[in-house]
């Protein structure tokens, strides 16, 4: 199993254009989320899904966009790229059920908007 | 909404020293989880908590959880190098799919 995946690793973004994180898991897992990770305040969830075709928002949704086709796949859409989107982004896994079980993280995409 | 503090955000120990990080919640935790992020790493799962005063132990890692579940700490006896990292507490809510993440304490150990 390769677990979670995420492309790109690194990318540089101008202020204003769009892109889309990609994130893939091959566990079966039925809940997938986003988090951003900023120096000093930890990991900030920022949107979350339940199962295909069910997302919902975290504590930092504004700017971001989520869609869940299918249960591998999850990707993360920046609309319009503000230099305060410049984070670590992690996309995280686990197996259903209410806070009870391991969340496995992705190897992150470090992103910089100038 | 319920939020966790976690503390100290930073800790320098001499190689062999034990190292203490604490996670305080003023409401009670349904569970806590534990995660260790290397740098340049991501977060990796060590271990959940879910019974009041339940202890765990990894090697040299004890876990604990407290009595009034609103308080959980983590212990590395005799650190090494490869202890090196951020170590992250992190709930979820009662009937809550979301886990919220403390914003832990980075340890560094000086050889």
């Amino acid at each position: 199993n390769a677990g979670v995946t995420q492309t790109p690793k690194f990318q540089v973004l101008k202020t204003g254009q769009s892109m889309t994180l990609q994130c893939a898991q091959d566990m079966n897992h039925e809940y997938m989320s986003w988090y951003r990770q900023d120096p000093g305040m930890g990991l900030r969830l920022i949107h979350y899904s339940v199962g295909a075709g069910i997302t919902d928002q975290g504590e930092v949704p504004n700017g971001y966009n989520v869609s869940r086709s299918t249960t591998e796949d999850f990707p993360l859409r920046l609309l319009s790229a503000a230099p305060s989107q410049t984070s670590v982004y992690f996309c995280a896994s686990r197996s259903p059920g209410q806070g009870l079980y391991e969340q496995y993280f992705g190897p992150g995409t470090r992103l910089t908007v100038t | 909404g319920q939020q966790v503090m976690q503390i100290p955000q930073y800790q320098h120990v001499q190689e062999g020293e034990d190292f203490t990080t604490y996670c305080n919640s003023s409401t009670t935790l349904s569970n806590i989880q534990w995660y260790k992020q290397r740098p340049g790493g991501h977060p990796v799962f060590l271990i959940q908590l879910v019974k009041s005063g339940e202890v765990k132990k990894q090697k040299r890692l004890t876990f604990q959880f407290g009595e009034a579940k609103k308080n959980s700490s983590l212990h590395i006896t005799a650190t090494q190098t490869t202890d090196v990292g951020t170590y992250f507490c992190a709930y979820s809510g009662a009937g809550s799919y979301q886990l919220t993440f403390g914003k832990g304490t980075k340890l560094s150990v000086i050889p």
